[in-house]
């Protein structure tokens, strides 16, 4: 156990409709960061938090949004949902998130399907 | 952009062998992180082993050992003692400081390891 928690473990919806993933990170630690699993793209980095503030963007989509609020959990917004957007969501949190030496430890995903 | 590449999709060994994983990245830098993460069947990424680009040391955790050759550009992973929970997707990836301190992990497309009893 990460001790990095997500929910749900599982999503299934439709085409169309929007999801709120959740995230609550390791005690202590103030980054956050959210990783896309799919089978055609792999694992993909797409947004990092650091105490409450947006710290790094990578491959999201502008249908997706995210935010860190103050008790440091995070939530991960998917709108106008596709087939594509089916996936393995990551949430993986670190210390400051700004140390090369810090360790991203991963909480156990959230899969989602979107029908 | 960096990029990370794990050119065995598959590999499989008998169980108590030995294997080594292969996993090459490009990058222009100089100080960077290299990461094996192991993702059995729960899907739960687990962090195996973690090396410095600046300590030519090979970073080892028990069974598992790394073969980091800068100049080359690769990074393998070496398990020794094959046990069958080794079974698992390993994931090689690649952390550097993005601007302002942000950082990412890159990952490569991962190698799925069978271990036969």
């Amino acid at each position: 156990d990460s001790g990095v928690t997500q929910t749900p473990k599982h999503l299934i919806t439709a085409t169309g409709q929007r999801v709120t993933l959740r995230c609550s990170p390791r005690s202590g630690d103030l980054s956050v960061y959210w990783y896309q699993q799919s089978l055609d793209q792999g694992l993909q980095f797409l947004i990092q938090y650091y105490n409450g503030e947006e710290r790094a963007k990578g491959n999201i989509l502008e249908r997706f949004s995210a935010q860190q609020f103050p008790d440091l959990h995070s939530e991960l917004n998917l709108s106008s949902l596709e087939l594509g957007d089916s996936a393995l969501y990551f949430c993986a949190s670190s210390v400051a998130g700004s140390e090369l030496q810090e360790t991203q430890y991963f909480g156990p995903g959230t899969r989602l399907l979107v029908l | 952009a960096q990029t990370v590449t794990q050119s065995q999709p598959e590999m499989s060994v008998q169980e108590a062998e030995t294997v080594t994983l292969s996993c090459t990245y490009d990058t222009s830098e100089s100080d960077y992180y290299l990461f094996w993460y192991k993702q059995p069947p729960s899907r739960q990424m687990i962090l195996v082993i973690r090396q410095e680009a600046y300590k030519q040391q090979n970073a080892t955790e028990n069974r598992f050992s790394v073969n980091f050759q800068k100049a080359a550009k690769s990074f393998s992973l070496k398990i020794s003692d094959s046990q069958l929970g080794d079974a698992a997707m390993y994931f090689c990836a690649y952390r550097s400081e993005e601007n302002q301190g942000a950082q990412k992990l890159v990952f490569g497309q991962g190698t799925r390891l069978t271990i036969n009893p």
